[in-house]
Formats: structure tokens, sequence, C-alpha cells
């Protein structure tokens, strides 16, 4: 299985919202990543879990929450959102050793109103 | 931190011609090289990689070359077709652990062939 899976695959909240993003893998990979990508731009790397640990956080506001909470699972809680969140978000994972290879999942598509 | 440079924004080729895609890196830390071509609506999906131990990697109708000394590899698609119309990505990313193994990418090339 080299799948990553991403629910749910569309999300419209408000401003006052609080709402998660959820990612799973069953490759056995021990890195996951968030990445944000706005249209017709590369994605971005926000988050970087190794081990089920932070390892990165490229300078993310606090209103994105990661959470790791196994070796399958990536959680992004979200609270009070800007409009210019607005996004594709991305989750990735890969083997923290030997072959580099990241692989992302579709995508949640977030809108916030 | 990395800075990856990739041009052209655009490129549009008749079905069967190449294409080539450049891109330029400035850490000489990194040492992984991946390609990603993602349609529209669609998630990025790794096509070819290289590391920094080879110097041309080939597969089927796509080959990635490297030089190090001035940091920049490219990407050749030979024979296009047109369901290779996509956008492009180059990323580089160091070697190590994983905490340092985050992929910057660069801006992308919407490939758009011709039939």
């Amino acid at each position: 299985d080299t799948e990553v899976t991403q629910t749910p695959k569309h999300l419209v909240m408000g401003m006052t919202n609080k709402k998660s993003l959820k990612c799973e893998q069953h490759m056995g990979h021990r890195a996951m990543y968030w990445y944000k990508q706005k249209a017709k731009k590369p994605p971005e790397l926000m988050f970087v879990y190794s081990y089920e640990k932070l390892s990165i956080n490229e300078s993310v506001p606090s209103r994105f929450s990661p959470e790791c909470p196994n070796s399958s699972l990536l959680n992004l809680h979200l609270h009070a959102l800007q409009p210019e969140d607005s996004a594709l978000y991305l989750c990735a994972s890969s083997q923290t050793k030997g072959p580099y290879e990241q692989y992302f999942g579709p995508g949640t598509r977030l809108t916030v109103t | 931190g990395e800075n990856v440079e990739q041009h052209p924004s655009t490129l549009s080729v008749q079905e069967g011609d190449s294409a080539v895609i450049k891109c330029t890196y400035s850490d000489s830390a990194s040492n992984y090289f991946p390609w990603y071509k993602q349609e529209l609506g669609k998630r990025p999906q790794l096509i070819i990689d290289i590391r920094s131990n080879v110097g041309e990697k080939k597969d089927q109708r796509i080959a990635v070359t490297l030089n190090k000394t001035a940091k920049h590899f490219s990407l050749h698609i030979t024979e296009t077709q047109p369901e290779d119309s996509a956008v492009y990505f180059c990323a580089a990313s160091p070697h190590g652990d994983t905490g340092r193994r985050a992929l910057t990418f660069g801006s992308g090339t919407r490939l758009q062939v011709q039939p």
C-alpha cells in the first residue's frame, strides 16, 4: 500500500470555527509532513514530524496546531483561521532512513469564510 | 535556507517534441532532487528523482540530469504526449536526519502538449 489518505476532501469553515484535518498512511513511514499549497503556487512546508515528534515548524501561526497521535496518523487542528488561509493542505510521508521519496495525499481543499 | 529557482514558468510543445525544464538550487548541502507532476486538482506525483552521487537517471521517456558543481538539475521529457500536460515541480532536500529532509520546491512549470 503506497497511499496516503486525507479527510475531508473539502472543508468550508468560518473564522470562529474549530476543525481538524486528518492524514493517514500505512506504509510504515515514520516521517510525516504538512504542506500548504495556494493556487498556482508550489507546496510550502508547514510542519515535519519524525518518530511522532515535531522536528520542524516553519514559523506557522499558532492558529494551526499539528498533532501526531501515532506513527500512522497526523492531524492538523484549525482554529480562528483567516480567509487568506484558504488553500489546499497536503500531507506527505516518507521513510526516515534510506529512500527519500515523499508520498503525498490528495489534499484537503480548505475555504475560510 | 534552500532556494530553488525553476524555468520556464510555462512551456508549450507539439506532441512528439521534447521538453526541458531547468532548476537551480542554492544550498550545497542538498543532495536529493525529486521531480513532481501535478495535474489540476490532484496531488503531486513523484515521477523521477536523483541523488547527488549520480549525474543522470532515465526512466523510459523521462530523464533527469544533475550538475552539482553548477548547482543545477534538469528534467527532460522525450516524445511528449497530451497526457504529459500538467504542472511540473522540481524540489531539493538535504541529506541527513528526517528533520532536515523537508522539500523546497521550485515555482513550477506549466507544460502544455499540443496534439
